[in-house]
Formats: structure tokens, C-alpha cells, sequence
């Protein structure tokens, strides 16, 4: 009940195509689900954060969507550009019971955007 | 310039002999983590700290001790490495609360364990 199950494993784009990348998961006590991003011999990074209030959050060509009732999120990256190839991470978390919001990551999909 | 320092950036090291990675992070955050990467698995916590002296298992502890004697410093240890701990590791920090803060990530160590 713990685990956030992310898809694709793996994902190649043309440049100025949309990139989708998908999670699920089953606590419905999460309550923060962020995406990161991690470039090859870097840490991840925090790319762009929702919480389930809204159903949908935009940053520039960053896009999460968020349904509550299929306990679904996505990420949506708009005109994906080579600097875009990475590795996503979908993750959630919650502020209450455990109380120490531990991240719950996703297994990760890589992205090549093609030029 | 805030930052998680870890060290060393790679090792390969043989079966049984002792090892630490250190961790050291710059911004005064209370919580600490070490995770490792493995492909298709992602990032799995092996322990964690909310604070000074105060430290609690992850999902993935088996094999590996950690300390938080000072604020800024978070080792991670080996005591007796086995390959199976071959993986990619990550130390991260954040303020304690409000638990959305992002976490931030040291740039990784790649163990080998022969």
C-alpha cells in the first residue's frame, strides 16, 4: 500500500513532442506528490509539486495532473527539448500519521528527447 | 552556495572491509536521508534522521548503520559489505517541517562491493 508504481520504464521523444510519464499509488493518506529530476551523475532535484486540492499544476512547459478518485498522477512536459533528457521520478508522501513525510519514490523512467 | 556534500564520489572496495560515505549539508536542515538507486527500482530510504542524536530505519536498513552526532553530518556505514550493496547511494536533506519542502540531494556515490 506503500508503493507508487511509475510508466514508462523508458521513453524516447522527438524534440518539441509532449513527454507523458504516469504513477499510481494506493495510500489515500498521501498528500504531497512531487516529481523530481535527475540529470546523469547529479542528485535528483525537485522539478514540480502538487497537492490533491487541485487537479492540476503548470510550470512553464511542466504540467502535473492529478486525479484523486483513480488515486492517478501524471506529468505532462510540452514542446520536450534535448535538455529535457533525464531520469523522472514520481513520489508521494503524507504529513500525518507517520509523521516524519517520508517520500515514497516511484522506480523511475528515463527520458531521450530526440533532436 | 546550499549545498549536500558527499564523499567519496565512487569506491570499489572488496567483500567485509569497513566502509563510510560522509555526508555533510550546508543549510541547517534538521532532517536527513540516505537512499539507494537501482535500475527499476528506484529510490529506496535506508535510514533517516528528524534530528540530532535521533535516527530510525528506512525501508532497506539491512547492512547499514548511520550516526548524527552533529547537525550538519550524517555517515552512512558499512560495517561489513557484501555485493549485494552495490548500488548507487544518495544523501538528502530538509527543514523538518512543513514536510513538503523539497528534499535536496548530494550528487551520489557508486559503491562497488567485490
Amino acid at each position: 500500500q506503500q508503493q507508487v508504481k511509475q510508466s514508462p520504464q523508458s521513453l524516447i521523444v522527438q524534440k518539441g513532442g509532449i513527454s507523458i510519464i504516469n504513477c499510481a499509488y494506493e495510500n489515500t493518506a498521501f498528500d504531497y506528490f512531487p516529481w523530481y529530476q535527475q540529470f546523469p551523475g547529479k542528485g535528483p532535484a525537485l522539478l514540480i509539486a502538487i497537492r490533491p486540492d487541485v487537479s492540476e499544476k503548470k510550470e512553464g512547459r511542466f504540467t502535473i495532473s492529478f486525479n484523486k478518485s483513480a488515486k492517478q498522477f501524471s506529468l505532462h512536459i510540452m514542446d520536450s527539448q534535448p535538455g529535457d533528457s533525464a531520469t523522472y521520478f514520481c513520489a508521494a508522501s503524507s504529513d500525518g500519521s507517520s509523521n516524519t513525510g517520508k517520500l515514497i519514490f516511484g522506480q523511475g523512467t528515463t527520458l531521450q528527447v530526440k533532436p | 552556495e546550499a549545498q549536500v556534500t558527499q564523499n567519496p564520489r565512487y569506491l570499489i572496495t572488496v567483500t567485509g572491509k569497513k566502509l563510510t560515505v560522509t555526508c555533510s549539508q550546508n543549510m541547517n536542515h534538521e532532517y536527513m536521508s540516505w537512499y539507494r538507486q537501482d535500475p527499476g527500482l528506484g529510490l529506496r530510504q535506508i535510514y533517516y534522521s528528524m534530528n540530532v542524536e535521533v535516527t530510525d530505519k528506512g525501508d532497506v536498513p539491512e547492512g547499514y548503520k548511520v550516526s548524527r552526532k552533529e547537525k550538519r553530518n550524517f555517515p552512512l556505514i558499512l560495517e561489513s559489505p557484501s555485493p549485494n550493496q552495490t548500488s548507487l547511494y544518495f544523501c538528502a536533506s530538509r527543514p523538518t517541517v512543513p514536510f513538503s519542502q523539497p528534499q535536496h540531494f548530494g550528487d551520489g556515490t557508486r559503491l562497488s562491493i567485490l
